[in-house]
């Protein structure tokens, strides 16, 4: 089975500070692993992607995100907060093994940047 | 590039009746997902199409729930004889052969089973 963990449900951050929307996941063979923006009234956004390669990955509006295996990791990270990026954030996996296309979103992560 | 179109974007129905909702995705994109997403909770995987070939349907999927995409474009899905745990936004994505890890949602629809 594949799952992730967000554990805050909840992050303030004060505008032009860094943030980090933490993330853990579980899988059974190797992951694919997804951030998703979500603003009001407004569907899924894809933000960033980690399928191979280097640990740090880079997206959409500045945002990062760094693949830690050992930790099983998978936190969102931007140098400096807009107001713009307060939404809610999703981390999502798909387990590589299975040859299913399925994939798995956590519960999110309200980011609230404050001006 | 139009995006992932949803219609309707709201249902109202009552508990026994059965609904139908349409999902556009991205023309040239040849995999559609259906996902149910209620509040406070990520998008729940329903099911996934390849061209017209339904290959994967979740264990959340009831008998209730149907899926189809006749010709490889757009989708509808249907749920009959609706209960008020059906109450949920339906999300509809796409993705195409080349990506097909960047899944495009739609804005979804609204299901509200009184």
């Amino acid at each position: 089975a594949q799952s992730v963990a967000q554990p805050e449900d909840q992050v303030n951050v004060a505008e032009g500070n860094p943030l980090t929307v933490k993330c853990t996941y579980s899988v059974s063979g190797n992951p694919y692993l997804f951030w998703y923006v979500q603003y009001p009234n407004r569907g899924l956004q894809f933000l960033l992607k980690y399928i191979t390669g280097d640990n740090l990955v880079k997206g959409s509006y500045g945002f990062e995100a760094e693949f830690n295996k050992s930790q099983t990791s998978f936190h969102l990270k931007k140098p400096s907060a807009l107001v713009s990026d307060s939404a809610l954030y999703f981390c999502a996996v798909r387990d590589m093994s299975g040859g299913y296309q399925k994939v798995t979103f956590g519960t999110g992560t309200k980011l609230q940047v404050i001006p | 590039d139009t995006g992932v179109s949803q219609d309707p974007r709201h249902k109202i129905t009552k508990r026994g009746q059965n609904v139908t909702f349409r999902c556009d995705p991205i023309s040239e994109h040849n995999r559609l997902y259906w996902y149910r997403q209620t509040l406070g909770q990520g998008p729940e995987f329903l099911t996934y199409f390849q061209n017209e070939a339904q290959l994967e349907k979740s264990r959340l999927l009831s008998d209730r729930f149907s899926a189809e995409r006749p010709k490889g474009s757009f989708s509808t899905l249907e749920i009959q004889r609706t209960e008020q745990g059906d109450s949920a936004m339906y999300l509809c994505a796409s993705s195409s052969e080349g990506d097909r890890e960047k899944l495009f949602f739609g804005s979804g629809t609204q299901l509200s089973v009184l």
